[in-house]
């Protein structure tokens, strides 16, 4: 199975910060990686897919790109509403893994 | 508006069976993809089961192959799983979710149906 080990487990950033979020793959998975935010309480969001496609509705400050096999989610000037957990996700091969997630908090 | 409803779960002793359903709206069903994903109390997703369009694939999960079974019926707009031989470790709120048109990724969620497996 593709492994994707992902970081921070958690970060803290203030309303305006720009923050990123690290996954890296076990294997090549040739730009076939999604992120998705999920909100307390609530289901997971897709934010973007083969690695730095916004999904339809998504606001512009989310961002994803790559190098190699490490994949990376920025955002940029963080609002209350972005607050949550945030998963990046391989599409590349089955067994389709999660990396284990980011707790993000706004100060 | 994409709406995915799952219905089904509950609590249920370890060994037994359960049946999740998911009805979907607000799109052409029998055009997409179907997964089920789970997540464990407090911990991270886990993506057990894809369904085709029309059902002529079908992948799995290690954790539940032979044991969870996906299905659907494009007549009645509704995805299933079918669940059995239950265990502890099978505790998790059970997603259903549209799978992209170009992509293994999910594009749309159900809000969830909570499964626990307890004696």
């Amino acid at each position: 199975d593709i492994q994707m080990t992902q970081s921070p487990a958690s970060l803290s950033a203030s309303l305006g910060e720009t923050v990123s979020i690290e996954c890296l793959a076990s294997e090549d998975i040739y730009s076939n990686l999604a992120w998705y935010q999920q909100k307390p309480g609530k289901s997971p969001q897709l934010l973007i897919y083969y690695a730095s496609s916004l999904q339809d509705g998504v606001p512009s400050r989310f961002s994803g790109s790559e190098s190699g096999t490490q994949y990376s989610l920025e955002i940029n000037s963080l609002q209350p509403e972005d607050e949550g957990d945030y998963f990046c996700q391989q599409s590349y091969k089955f067994p389709l893994t999660f990396g284990s997630g980011t707790k993000l908090e706004i100060k | 508006e994409v709406q995915l409803v799952e219905s089904g779960g509950g609590l249920v002793k370890p060994g037994s069976s359960l049946k999740l359903s998911c009805v979907a709206s607000g799109f052409t069903f029998s055009s997409y993809g179907m997964h089920w994903i789970r997540q464990a109390p407090k911990k991270g997703l886990e993506w057990i089961a894809l369904i085709y369009y029309d059902s002529s694939n079908k992948y799995y999960a290690d954790s539940v192959k032979g044991r969870f079974t996906i299905s659907r019926d494009n007549s009645k707009n509704t995805l299933y799983l079918e669940m059995n031989s239950l265990r502890s470790e099978d505790t998790a709120m059970y997603y259903c979710a549209k799978g992209h048109y170009s992509s293994y990724v999910m594009d749309a969620w159900g809000q969830g149906a909570s499964v626990t497996v307890s004696s």
